[in-house]
């Protein structure tokens, strides 16, 4: 049950597209078609954006999308806006259980 | 609207137990999966547990694995998390969360319920 890399920052202006990655094996994230990335302001609940790897729960900005090359997924955020500074956490189902990356924190400059 | 508030965290010492609450509002409660999620402070997110829609079958993390119990009361739509021989490592927000019918994932999270394990 290893936690899942993520980059511990990433950075861009607004307006730019800035993508985290995240990294796992083939026992999660390569394995398994749920992949899903999660919003998280500070001190409050974390927001689902994307899951099964690509797709967006209704009011999602589609300026969020995801992907997913082998065992690593990608969240990309275009046009980027001050809202959108959080930290952001990927997760996937492994079998019998659900892992975590460790958590990038966005800083819109 | 999805609603799911948490209950019965606080200071509890290193050994002794503690039972958290979720009620859970807003959507058909036994026909979603849920799990437990927890964020010791400073830090990510860690799953802890999930139980099926139906309560017959749980799955732990490692590290809690032997220590907590998960379970629920589809007729009080109230999910709940019993954490015995509790460890400073067990200091953290806990989540209640809901799972996403037809995915393996987790979509909707309550405000979170902070405990500490502490002498």
């Amino acid at each position: 049950q290893s936690a899942l890399t993520q980059p511990p920052s990433a950075s861009g202006s607004p307006g730019q597209s800035v993508t985290i990655s995240c990294t796992g094996t083939s026992s999660d994230v390569g394995g398994y078609n749920y992949v899903s990335w999660y919003q998280q302001h500070p001190g409050k609940a974390p927001k689902l954006m994307i899951f099964d790897v690509s797709k967006r729960p209704s009011g999602v900005p589609d300026r969020f999308s995801g992907s997913r090359s082998g065992n690593t997924a990608s969240l990309t955020v275009s046009g980027l806006l001050a809202e959108d500074e959080a930290y952001y956490y990927c997760s996937s189902y492994a079998g019998t259980n659900w892992v975590f990356g460790g958590g990038t924190k966005l800083t819109v400059l | 609207q999805v609603h799911l508030v948490e209950s019965g965290g606080g200071v509890v010492q290193p050994g002794r137990s503690l039972r958290l609450s979720c009620a859970a509002s807003g959507f058909t409660f036994s026909r979603n999966a849920m799990h437990w999620v927890r964020q010791a402070p400073g830090q990510g997110l860690e799953w802890v547990a999930v139980i099926r829609h139906d309560g017959t079958n749980e799955q732990y993390a490692d590290s809690v694995k032997g220590r907590f119990t998960i379970f629920r009361d589809n007729s009080k739509n109230t999910l709940y998390l019993q954490m015995s021989s509790l460890k400073d490592e067990d200091t953290a927000v806990y989540y209640c969360a809901k799972d996403l019918s037809g995915s393996y994932t987790v979509d909707y999270w309550g405000q979170g319920i902070l405990v500490t394990v502490s002498s």
